[in-house]
């Protein structure tokens, strides 16, 4: 069964500060993997990783997958309280549905 | 990009009440639906995918009688949650996507309130 673990659950930081979020997966059919940002509505997508070692990066944002070691990373630099949202990580395998994790709650404060 | 609609965006009921949730996919034929539920403080659990034109796939634990999905054309599914008890108060999410492509463009979500 494709399993979708983010950690942490929660996080707490000031304006300013550089979090990393992390998302570790197992799957059987590795198609690719996405990062979505949950405000107050449905999700909204931030990246799609498909290949070991590249970068995606999005103003403040970039993330990274490493398919060895199966994780993926997200990082926000420079955070500011409007990045404060639950940040999704999910699985796309085969023709599949997304598998979410669980989220982690961000929460920047000024 | 796609865009993928719902309708209500908020909705109250009373306990015993059917409502009836549409997803329209705007500017692409969304070959597959998918419907999620959120509780308060947790992540999307999905609940069924829907195919146009056959039935849809329930994930397990969710009824199906409870829970009605309709895929009747390439750009609308509906999710018709009858005899909706308090215990239904969630936020109900569908996404689409069309054939070959990894993404799901999320719809913006209903939130559902049975009193």
């Amino acid at each position: 069964e494709d399993k979708v673990v983010q950690s942490p659950l929660s996080l707490v930081v000031h304006e300013g500060d550089t979090v990393t979020l992390n998302c570790s997966y197992e799957v059987t059919n590795f198609r690719s993997l996405l990062w979505y940002k949950q405000e107050k509505k449905a999700p909204t997508f931030l990246f799609m990783l498909t290949s070991s070692g590249i970068e995606k990066k999005s103003g403040r944002l970039s993330s990274i997958l490493d398919k060895k070691e199966l994780f993926s990373i997200l990082n926000i630099t420079a955070t500011q309280t409007g990045d404060s949202a639950i940040y999704l990580c999910a699985i796309h395998s085969g023709n599949t549905p997304l598998v979410f994790g669980k989220g982690t709650r961000l929460s920047v404060i000024a | 990009g796609a865009v993928v609609s719902q309708h209500p965006s908020r909705v109250i009921c009373k306990s015993g009440t059917s409502v009836k949730i549409e997803c329209r996919s705007l500017d692409f034929q969304a070959t597959t639906m998918f419907w999620y539920r959120q509780f308060p403080k947790q992540s999307l659990m999905l609940m069924a995918t829907s195919n146009e034109g056959s039935k849809a796939t329930y994930e397990q634990g969710v009824e199906k009688d409870k829970f009605l999905i309709n895929h009747a054309s390439l750009t609308l599914s509906t999710l018709t949650v009858t005899s909706a008890h308090p215990e239904d108060s969630s936020f109900y999410i569908c996404s689409a996507r069309y054939a070959g492509l990894n993404e799901q463009f999320f719809g913006p979500g209903t939130r559902l309130t049975v009193l």
